[in-house]
């Protein structure tokens, strides 16, 4: 089956850096990725929904500057949190899919756990 | 209200029970997927379903597009089915999916 990475698991930064996350479709070509938050005993938040060499789509009340989306290429996408503070702690998950209805065929990371200081 | 409601949020059963869990929702959809997520936070794609059933091992999803309601049951359930359980949607139209809130499932040994 579909396999998605996240990279890193588990991160943990002081208030004020930046934090890269990365996400690969690691045995398909993905043409469109996504990126959740999810706070504790909650549901996924969509926080942006990226297409291979397009700039992403924000939803309404998320800070584009603040969560930087590049996806460069078909296997690999990115988000970059810039000067993290400790409201930004959360676990975010970022899902993978292709073909022209990615709403019916995404394929899920296994999250990344961000602890800011 | 949500445009798709799960229930119940919250379901403790002993090991063995037949387990079901509910969702409904208002919006025209292509698919209905069943996540499962385990404490770890991981998520695992378990059905994706437009029509009527689909079943994999203990676990069975059904869709009525007509009432606009999935179903998705466990049978001999196991401690290890313990997880949370999301129902999301893939709207008519749109790239995204539309979660529910999850129901929180515990099985007791």
């Amino acid at each position: 089956g579909a396999v998605v990475s996240q990279h890193p698991s588990w991160v943990i930064c002081k208030s004020g850096t930046s934090v890269k996350i990365e996400c690969r479709s690691l045995d398909f070509q993905a043409t469109t990725m996504f990126w959740y938050r999810q706070f504790p005993k909650q549901s996924l938040m969509l926080m942006a929904t990226s297409n291979e060499g397009s700039k992403a789509t924000y939803e309404q009340g998320v800070e584009k500057d603040k969560f930087l989306i590049n996806h460069a290429s078909l296997t690999l996408s990115t988000l970059t949190v810039t000067s993290a503070h400790p409201e930004d702690s959360s676990f975010y998950i970022c899902s993978a899919s292709w073909g022209s209805r990615p709403g019916e065929t995404q394929y899920f990371g296994p999250g990344t756990r961000l602890l800011v200081l | 209200k949500n445009e798709v409601e799960q229930s119940p949020q919250n379901l403790t059963a002993q090991e063995g029970e037949f387990i079901t869990i509910n969702c409904s929702y208002s919006v025209g959809i292509s698919a209905l997927h069943w996540l499962q997520q385990h404490p770890g936070g991981g998520i695992v794609s378990l059905f994706m379903l437009s029509s009527g059933k689909k079943k994999h091992g203990r676990l069975i999803a059904t869709i009525n597009i007509q009432e606009k309601h999935s179903s998705l049951h466990i049978t001999a359930s196991h401690p290890r089915d313990s997880a949370v359980y999301i129902c999301a949607a893939s709207i008519q139209g749109a790239q995204k999916l539309v979660f529910g809130q999850g129901t929180r499932l515990t099985i007791n040994p």
